[in-house]
């Protein structure tokens, strides 16, 4: 298995641009998380969905964040309009219903100007 | 609300040295607790997990304990080496919820 993959792995945007953070979970992970690491606040969870529903978005920040899991092999974060303090360093987590092991992606690097 | 602190920030050591880095949280209630690795530009790697009812896992030269009732937890590492530079982030399962409460993690430097 490839792991989980992100894309893109890096973006840069302007103020108030939409940006669409996107993620593959493992085959057969029935959890999937979206953290954010910043220096100031570490790694905090934004959302984690089970078998494709949400099941908590109380860390999501603000209603300018949403996600979405259409299917079991594939998420999107959306930020619109994005802000400079959302730039950070995005990852995306899976794990299957039994067991303890998260798998994370390699991040996708947020800059937004 | 579970809080979890990690000390120190930043350690520098050269190789050879054993090492420990702490971890504390705030509420008991843990369902386990786990130690993760992060490279420059990677994701997080799994070392170790402990479950709530244990006091310690072992893997090669890494040792983590857990002290449930006073909220801590060490990662010892034996004979380190320049390749163990990396971030350490310890992170909190409390409960049934899935959530993990991650502290701001230790960077650390082994010189040759």
């Amino acid at each position: 298995d490839a792991g989980v993959i992100q894309s893109p792995r890096h973006e840069v945007t302007e103020m108030g641009q939409e940006v669409t953070l996107r993620c593959k979970p493992i085959s057969g992970h029935d959890y999937l998380f979206w953290y954010r690491q910043t220096m100031m606040r570490g790694l905090e969870l934004l959302i984690y969905f089970n078998n494709n529903v949400p099941i908590d978005d109380s860390g999501m920040p603000e209603d300018r964040f949403s996600a979405k899991m259409p299917n079991a092999s594939f998420s999107t974060l959306k930020i619109q309009p994005s802000e400079p303090r959302d730039s950070a360093v995005y990852f995306c987590a899976s794990r299957p219903g039994q067991g303890n092991g998260y798998t994370f992606g390699s991040g996708t690097r947020l800059t937004v100007v | 609300k579970q809080e979890v602190t990690q000390i120190p920030a930043a350690l520098s050591v050269p190789e050879g040295e054993n090492l420990v880095l702490n971890c504390s949280f705030t509420d008991s209630a843990i369902y386990n607790l786990q130690w993760f690795r992060q490279d420059p530009g990677k994701g997080l790697t799994s070392l170790l997990l402990i479950q709530s009812s244990q006091r310690e896992q072992t893997s090669g030269r890494l040792n983590a304990s857990l002290d449930k009732s006073s909220g801590r937890s060490t990662l010892y590492i034996a004979a380190s080496q320049p390749g163990d530079s990396a971030t350490y982030l310890c992170a909190v399962r409390s409960g049934s919820n899935y959530k993990l409460t991650f502290g701001k993690g230790t960077l650390l430097t082994v010189n040759p």
